[in-house]
């Protein structure tokens, strides 16, 4: 089965800096990366999410690397805000089946104003 | 709509009590997924429906019994639990089963086992 590594676990920046977040997979057959956020005590939203098919994708300050070829990607926020303080999740999906995401363990971020 | 109603927000049971989350989407997804959370970890897939039949079963305990009685609808029932099944129990949906496309959650129930 898949298996996601994600690193950091913990990730503390001041407000105007940006933060990085990467993951690795291991299924090269896994062609859907969503990333979630969890702010304490609520559901995991997904944020942003890229496919196999597109190397990067933007949103505001949110986007997302894939490189295929060493098989990880990774989650980049510029001028964090302490409301991006959270866990984030990275996950990848085996393709070919169902959409099962694999989870990577979390990254908390937090955002010193 | 885009939303996975949960109820209830929390729960506190005992060991010997019958208990059943319950989980409502109405999005027209036809896949629909129970999540086990503990503390500063990540999501452990449970259940996975698809099309209303049990897809994926990740070799939970038969104290937790999924039931899945329309396309909307996802309840998990519990009974005879232990103080380590004390954890977040997240519902998520998705449009197919079969294909990439995001997974909807709901806010949990935060379950409490004395």
């Amino acid at each position: 089965g898949e298996n996601v590594e994600q690193h950091p676990s913990t990730l503390s920046v001041q407000e105007g800096d940006s933060a990085v977040i990467k993951c690795t997979y291991s299924d090269s057959a896994s062609n859907y990366f969503p990333w979630y956020k969890q702010e304490l005590g609520k559901r995991p939203q997904l944020i942003i999410d890229i496919r196999s098919n597109v190397g990067e994708k933007k949103d505001q300050r949110i986007a997302v690397t894939l490189n295929k070829t060493a098989k990880h990607f990774s989650l980049h926020i510029t001028e964090t805000q302490p409301e991006d303080s959270a866990v984030y999740f990275c996950a990848a999906t085996e393709a070919g089946g169902s959409y099962i995401p694999t989870f990577g363990r979390g990254t908390s971020l937090i955002v010193h104003p | 709509d885009t939303e996975v109603t949960q109820t209830p927000k929390h729960l506190v049971m005992g060991m010997t009590n019958k208990k059943s989350l319950k989980c409502e989407q109405h999005m027209g997804h036809r896949a629909m997924y129970w999540y086990k959370q503990k503390a500063k970890k990540p999501p452990e897939l449970m259940f996975v429906y698809s099309y209303e039949k049990l897809s994926i079963n990740e070799s939970v305990p038969s104290r937790f019994s999924p039931e899945c009685p329309n396309s909307s609808l996802l309840n998990l029932h519990l009974h005879a639990l232990q103080p380590e099944d004390s954890a977040l129990y997240l519902c998520a949906s998705s449009q197919d089963a079969g294909m990439n496309t995001e997974a909807f959650f709901g806010q949990g129930t935060r379950l409490t086992v004395v």
